[in-house]
């Protein structure tokens, strides 16, 4: 129940198109969920976030689309660019967590064609 | 204001050596927290410290592992006797407080490879 499940495992997209990765999970008591990017040899950083009460949040070629109900969130990179050839994490935390740890799902690697 | 630091960046130790791996997080942050990364895998919560004390190791693995983060310097994780089976990412991230903000800022990482 702790899990985070992100797809596709690897995506290609032509430049100028749109990425869409997916997550879905199962626990409830999660209340925040982030997206990081990571680049290879790097450490993950954070992309763009959102809480449950919001269904979509944009912040600039980056949207987080939230659907509570179906318990799934997912990340559009519009005008998709070679730069944003990375690796994409999902994650959530759980509200109940005296850590605050934040679950990571398993990773998208992303690839812009040019 | 300097991000989170870690060091070494790359280590290689043989096995049965032991591995020490170290944070700075980032100034005014008192909060923090260790991951490891697989190969070709997401990160894996390890511990969750704050100053002197252990709030939440319930991603270390029971034997060989240990962690503490001191009044003063940086966070300390600890491998005994290492195995190839440790060989992996280990990144720290660092937050102000619990529960009052969300984001966590990681650090570069440590590559550790296990001979």
């Amino acid at each position: 129940q702790q899990q985070v499940k992100q797809s596709p495992q690897s995506l290609i997209v032509q430049k100028g198109g749109i990425s869409i990765i997916n997550c879905a999970y199962e626990n409830t008591a999660f209340d925040y969920f982030p997206w990081y990017q990571q680049f290879p040899g790097k450490g993950p950083a954070l992309l763009i976030a959102i809480r449950p009460d919001v269904s979509e949040k944009k912040e600039g070629r980056f949207t987080i689309s939230f659907n509570k109900s179906a318990k799934q969130f997912s990340l559009h990179i519009m005008d998709s660019q070679p730069g944003d050839s990375a690796t994409y994490f999902c994650a959530a935390r759980d509200r109940y967590s005296s850590a605050s740890k934040i679950i990571f799902g398993s990773g998208t690697r992303l690839s812009i064609r040019p | 204001n300097a991000g989170v630091m870690q060091n070494p960046r790359h280590l290689v130790r043989r096995r049965g050596q032991e591995a020490r791996l170290r944070c700075s997080p980032m100034k005014g942050h008192s909060h923090v927290y260790w991951y490891r990364q697989l190969p070709e895998e997401g990160l894996k919560f390890m511990v969750y410290l704050q100053k002197e004390n252990i709030i939440d190791e319930s991603g270390m693995p029971k034997e060989r592992f240990s962690a503490e983060f001191p009044k003063e310097g940086p966070s300390i994780l600890r491998i005994q006797q290492v195995v190839r089976g440790d060989s992996a990412a280990y990144f720290c991230a660092s937050s102000p407080r619990d529960r009052g903000t969300d984001t966590q800022y990681f650090g570069p990482g440590t590559r550790l490879t296990v001979l």
